[in-house]
């Protein structure tokens, strides 16, 4: 299997812009998570889908991101506007039982 | 709630080195224990897992842990650092493998530098 597909790998924007980060599960995979990744705040769980089904969203940090998940092979994690503070590594993970599968990661460079 | 405490958020060691890295949890009901490690601009990869079961757990690339009830600990050890280990080591916690859904709960990371 090819494991969990990030894109962009790397995207640098302006301020206000929408940022679209993609992620393809692992097939077979029930479970999906976001997690965003930053020096101050370590590895922070923003959403996860059970089942294409958004199941806990407590951690995205305001309405300006949004994620949705309309298969079972692909999820997006949206930003609208961006800020310089939402510059981070985001990571896509899947699950099936025990084991979490990380993506390579999306790093995003708000300026 | 569960959290782990990673002790130490650098460590450094000899080649040919033991390594520990050491990691605390707390947790209100048993807890399912994961190692991770990120090498630079990767992902993160798992290196092993404590769910049920023998409490030393054997992983990938020679690392090792056990799981310690009394000491609500999980430490990373492996008998001899490789240049190819320098990375940084992620300890992560969960109390659901199904149900609410295995999320996981990260520590703040360990950076390991393996020097000659």
């Amino acid at each position: 299997d090819a494991g969990v597909i990030q894109s962009p790998r790397h995207e640098v924007t302006e301020m206000g812009q929408e940022v679209t980060l993609r992620c393809k599960p692992i097939s077979g995979h029930d479970y999906l998570f976001w997690y965003r990744q930053t020096m101050m705040r370590g590895l922070e769980l923003l959403i996860y889908f059970n089942n294409n089904v958004p199941i806990d969203d407590s951690g995205m940090p305001e309405d300006r991101f949004s994620a949705k998940m309309p298969n079972a092979s692909f999820s997006t994690l949206k930003i609208q506007p961006s800020e310089p503070r939402d510059s981070a590594v985001y990571f896509c993970a899947s699950s099936f039982r025990e084991s979490i599968y990380f993506g390579e990661g999306s790093w995003l460079t708000v300026v | 709630a569960q959290s782990v405490t990673q002790l130490g958020s650098h460590v450094s060691v000899s080649e040919g080195a033991l390594v520990l890295l050491r990691c605390n949890y707390s947790s209100s009901v048993p807890p399912y224990l994961f190692w991770y490690v990120q090498y630079p601009n990767q992902g993160l990869q798992l290196l092993l897992k404590y769910t049920t079961g023998a409490t030393l757990v054997k992983g990938i690339n020679g690392f090792e842990a056990e799981f310690k009830k009394s000491e609500t600990s999980f430490h990373l050890t492996k008998p001899s650092a490789h240049m190819s280990d320098a990375a940084e080591y992620f300890c992560a916690v969960t109390t659901s493998l199904t149900g609410g859904g295995n999320k996981l709960t990260f520590g703040t990371g360990t950076q390991l530098k393996v020097e000659l």
